[in-house]
């Protein structure tokens, strides 16, 4: 089955250590997104990446990083420079042709907690 | 200005009624548009594409009027199934591919 899958599902750290969460996807998309979710509050989007070897800075860039080595895979690490790294992270992928429409699709979230 | 903004609700309904979503656009070069329903404590999943034409899947109707920048939802005879947050999407090319979700409306259907 294609699909996105995120791991772990809940993840806990003590302040001041870095965390890298994992998002891989098999659907042969181009692009792949990391978002944000606080309670009550819409998504945020952190970094995109539309093709191998190159991302971009989303709105809420401050105190992540990404790297984009492999069409498959986009790794999100929250460093210790990020001030409230507790939330739900969310990874998504979609196809990449200019002009036409098409969807985002979401893995299952990992929920990061920091104390 | 918010890229898209959502009336948050709580839309509280009847079983069988039916619930109609708004959400405006402030980009007028967006060119995709989505709605994405998001169970509580899990991912969003597309509910459907709404296009210019506005279109229909099952109990669910998306229309888009351009002119206004505003696209629908419409849910006919609502289940309680249908009890989630709906998130409206919309897609610009002009800012690097990037989508914008507005904070959603929360619907709670009652038996």
């Amino acid at each position: 089955d294609g699909g996105i899958t995120q791991s772990p599902k809940y993840l806990f750290r003590k302040e001041g250590q870095n965390v890298t969460l994992s998002c891989e996807q098999n659907l042969n998309h181009d692009a792949m997104y990391w978002y944000r979710q606080d309670p009550g509050q819409g998504l945020r989007l952190i970094y995109y990446s539309q093709i191998v070897n190159d991302f971009q800075k989303g709105d809420i860039a401050e105190g992540y990083s990404v790297s984009r080595e492999k069409k498959e895979s986009f790794p999100l690490t929250v460093t210790s420079a990020q001030k409230n790294p507790t939330a739900f992270y969310l990874c998504a992928s979609s196809q990449a042709r200019g002009g036409t429409p098409y969807e985002q699709y979401f893995g299952p979230g990992t929920r990061l907690t920091v104390t | 200005r918010k890229e898209v903004e959502q009336d948050p609700g709580p839309f509280n309904v009847p079983e069988g009624a039916t619930v109609a979503f708004n959400c405006t656009y402030s980009n007028s070069a967006s060119q995709s548009f989505f709605w994405y329903r998001q169970d509580c404590r899990k991912e969003p999943k597309l509910l459907m594409s709404v296009y210019s034409s506005g279109n229909e899947d099952g109990r669910f109707t998306a229309q888009l009027n351009r002119a206004s920048q505003y696209i629908s939802l419409l849910i006919r005879d609502s289940k309680l199934s249908d009890s989630a947050t709906y998130l409206c999407v919309v897609k610009t090319a002009n800012t690097g591919n990037q989508f914008y979700f507005g904070t959603g409306t929360s619907l709670t259907v009652i038996p």
